[in-house]
């Protein structure tokens, strides 16, 4: 079963616009990360959030965190074509793997 | 992934027939998974190994099951492969003794029962 969902399913933005996805979970969780997966290739680690931070920047990625509402986000800004991939967030409720969402497919137009 | 390599890449296999996907890892990490990705469902976890003869079911590990004889290398194996299990499958490891660390996945397989 699925933990996280990411909203929207599908994103399509202008080079140059911010695009922002979002992230709902259903259980207490230990950190919650995000992934991005390019077509035919396997995913990279973005970026990790523990469950006691509420925000977190790693270059033009900006991560928040809102615990009592079981939901996190994942702003990129300024994007470039070459971040056109789908996006997946996952998360950690301690001792176990991380569960992903579906994720969120990005088009970003040049 | 250097660190990672996943064989084979691309397999067409028919149903019923044993298959056995191999995943292979240079980086001494402890923990290992095996997730496959479907369209519509995202990730889910096969089986996971936490050490070299230890592993555990994940949410969809019927009609699979895994070998660790080495810290290095997770099996992953079909015994008799449906049309059900055509998937892309994709290896992870962590590192870490408490897992808070982001995956490390390979490249998947490409698995087609026909």
């Amino acid at each position: 079963s699925q933990q996280g969902e990411e909203d929207p399913q599908a994103l399509s933005i202008q080079e140059g616009e911010n695009a922002t996805m979002n992230c709902s979970y259903k259980t207490s969780i230990n950190n919650l990360q995000w992934y991005r997966q390019n077509s035919g290739r396997g995913l990279v680690h973005l970026i990790l959030i523990r469950s006691n931070e509420r925000e977190k920047h790693s270059g033009r990625l900006r991560v928040t965190l809102d615990t009592s509402k079981k939901s996190s986000s994942l702003l990129i800004t300024a994007s470039r074509a070459a971040d056109t991939a789908s996006y997946f967030c996952a998360t950690d409720s301690g001792n176990t793997p991380l569960v992903f969402g579906k994720g969120t497919r990005l088009s970003v137009i040049a | 992934d250097a660190g990672i390599t996943q064989s084979p890449r691309h397999k067409v296999t028919e149903t019923g027939t044993p298959v056995t996907l191999r995943c292979h890892q240079t980086e001494n990490h402890r923990y290992m998974y095996w997730y496959r990705q479907d369209p519509g469902h995202g990730l889910r976890l096969i089986h996971y190994s936490y050490g070299v003869k230890d592993t555990d079911k994940g949410e969809v590990s019927d009609g699979y099951s895994v070998s660790r004889s080495k810290t290095e290398d997770f099996l992953l194996t079909l015994e008799s492969a449906t049309s059900s299990q055509t998937s892309v499958y994709f290896c992870a490891t962590v590192g870490g003794t408490d897992r808070n660390y982001g995956y490390t996945f390979g490249s998947g397989t490409r698995l087609t029962v026909v």
